[in-house]
Formats: C-alpha cells, structure tokens, sequence
C-alpha cells in the first residue's frame, strides 16, 4: 500500500541552524510529494512539491529533492528562525481514487532565539 | 481567487450529542473534496472523499459520515458522538484539473466530553 513515514519530533533547534526531516515513502507507480507546514491553531499550507524523481521543490528557504532512488523527500533548511516553529507533513499524492493525499504522522520543530 | 470556510472553528459537545461540521469553498466548481481528522499528537488520517455531488468515499470504518449536498459544499456528520471523535478536523479541496496540491481550511477542534 501507500504510506509516508517521518522522523519523529519534535524537533528542537537553535535560531540559524541546520534543519533536516526525514521523509520516505512507499507507493505504488510514480506519486507527487509534498511537505505541509501547520502553525499552532492554524489548517495545513502547502509548503513545497515536487512532482517527479530529481525534481527539487523549494519555497522560503526551504528545500526537498524527490529521490526515488532512496523513495524520500528530505526536508531541509539551511538557517531556521523562530518562526519556522510549526508542525511539517510529508505528503504523497495516489493519482487515482480522487487524488488524496496521504500523511506522514508530522514532526514538530521548535527553534529557540 | 479561491477560498475554504470551515465552521465552527471549536466545538465542545457532550457524548451521545449529534455533529454537523460544514465546509464550503469559493472561486472554484467540480473540486474534489477531503475531511482528514488529527487527533492529538498524531497525524492526519483522511476521513472521507468526494469527486462529485452525492459521490463520497470512506476510507475508515468510524461513526462518522459525510454528504455534498452541493457542488462545494461539504458536511460532517455524526448521529452520536463518541469521547474518540475528539479531533481537529480539516477540510480540503483541489482542482482536479489544475494542480496537485490540496488546500485546506483552517479547521474545527472537536471536544466531546
């Protein structure tokens, strides 16, 4: 079946370091990925895509590489800040069956000043 | 441009009580639509789907169900709430013919008590 998995969280940087999460996948055929950030209280806003193998999505700062080869959507930055805090979703998209998306469970990042 | 309103944005309910959360979307027609549910420190779960009016899909056995009644409108529902209804509860949709993404609306925090 489809699936996504993430490290766990949380997550707690200081401002201006180096942030990865870990995403794979399992899916069948050639799916889209994406990552979700959700601030406290907040719904879920697309943060990134990428669409296939080698493709990188950016946006913010933020940076994901589609890596079949290894099935993962790594997510990374090169320097937080405080506002990054929010909890990020890897996600992928199964083409038929209305086109849903399936989660990973969420990791929860805090950056600390 | 295109909006999701999801109401109420919190809800308290006794235990036994019925349910009927509304999402409807502006600036689009023929979206597909999406319920998820997280529930507290755990990922999204996809609840239900619809590619149509009156079309749902339900991807888990619960005592939750859903009707469209109208193109881009799109209802929970339960008859008797259950303590592990307790959620939040998000409500989506996407173009299915243009884009991949889905866009969410901001939310419904459930509380049965």
């Amino acid at each position: 079946g489809n699936s996504v998995t993430q490290m766990e969280g949380p997550v707690t940087l200081s401002e201006e370091a180096f942030l990865t999460i870990n995403c794979t996948y399992t899916a069948t055929g050639y799916p889209s990925l994406f990552w979700y950030v959700q601030y406290p209280g907040e719904g879920l806003q697309l943060l990134l895509k990428a669409t296939k193998a080698d493709d990188k999505g950016s946006n913010k700062g933020f940076e994901a590489t589609y890596r079949k080869e290894t099935t993962s959507f790594h997510l990374e930055k090169g320097s937080v800040q405080v506002s990054d805090s929010a909890v990020y979703f890897c996600a992928l998209r199964v083409g038929n069956q209305g086109g849903k998306l399936i989660f990973g469970q969420g990791t929860e990042l805090s950056v600390k000043p | 441009s295109q909006t999701i309103h999801q109401w109420p944005a919190t809800l308290v309910q006794p235990v036994g009580s019925p349910l009927s959360l509304e999402c409807t979307v502006e600036g689009t027609s023929n979206p597909n639509l999406y319920w998820y549910r997280q529930a507290a420190g755990r990922g999204l779960q996809l609840l239900f789907y619809s590619v149509g009016i009156g079309q749902i899909s339900s991807e888990v056995p619960q005592n939750l169900s859903a009707s469209r009644p109208q193109d881009r409108q799109f209802i929970l529902s339960s008859k008797k709430l259950l303590l592990s209804d307790s959620g939040f509860y998000l409500c989506a949709w996407r173009n299915r013919d243009r884009g991949l993404e889905a866009f969410f609306g901001q939310g419904t925090r459930l509380t049965v008590v």
